[in-house]
């Protein structure tokens, strides 16, 4: 069965920290993503990425930044957390652009203290 | 830009009843239209699609029609069951441009 692992469904982290989030797909899909998901905003794209080692900003990148080193791993990286990126963090890939849809991982819970 | 609106929740129904839920998008282009579901405490799944104006998708009971003359996919079941709540989040893709979504409905079905 195919999927999309994020690595943890609940992280609990101090303000001021470096957070990791690690995302893994064995589609070999070219494109992956990163969402936020927040009660009454839906999802909200952060960071996005069509190839290895290439990425692109989203619709909220301020505070985060990513790494795609290989195909199928494509992290997500607080560089000093803060309370307001407490969130539900969903990574997803696809084969292709705004056809084919995509393929969610489970989403990682992350409170920030 | 793109975007898309679907109806605000919660939306509470008993079981076996219809379920309706809008979602219109913006007409930019010829974009593909998805149906996603969250099941509570998982990742969205992929419900239906659609890719051009007139498909229907269907899945596991439920339908959307792609209409391009109200800009409109909105999904529908005939009877809900308790194993359908969840949040159902619409979606259009087109182009080299990552998929846009709506802000989500939560359906409640009680039994």
């Amino acid at each position: 069965d195919v999927k999309v692992t994020q690595s943890s469904r609940y992280l609990v982290k101090r303000t001021g920290e470096k957070v990791f989030l690690e995302c893994v797909q064995d589609m070999d899909h070219e494109n992956m993503f990163w969402y936020r998901q927040d009660p009454g905003l839906g999802l909200r794209l952060i960071y996005f990425s069509y190839d290895v080692k290439m990425k692109e900003k989203g619709d909220i990148p301020e505070g985060y930044s990513v790494s795609r080193e290989k195909k199928e791993r494509f992290s997500l990286i607080l560089e000093s957390a803060s309370t307001n990126q407490t969130s539900m963090y969903l990574c997803a890939s696809s084969s292709g652009q705004g056809i084919y849809g995509y393929t969610f991982g489970s989403g990682t819970r992350l409170t920030v203290v | 830009g793109n975007s898309v609106t679907q109806m605000e929740g919660p939306v509470t129904l008993s079981e076996e009843a219809f379920l309706t839920i809008n979602c219109t998008y913006t007409a930019t282009g010829y974009p593909s239209l998805f149906w996603y579901v969250q099941y509570p405490g998982e990742g969205l799944q992929l419900l239906l699609k659609a890719t051009k104006a007139d498909d229907k998708g269907s899945n596991k009971g439920f339908e959307a029609t792609y209409r391009k003359e109200t800009t409109s996919f909105h999904l529908e079941k005939g009877s809900v069951q308790v194993s359908d709540s969840a949040v159902y989040f619409c979606a259009r893709g087109s182009g080299n441009t990552p998929l846009v979504f709506g802000k989500g409905t939560r359906l409640s079905v009680i039994a």
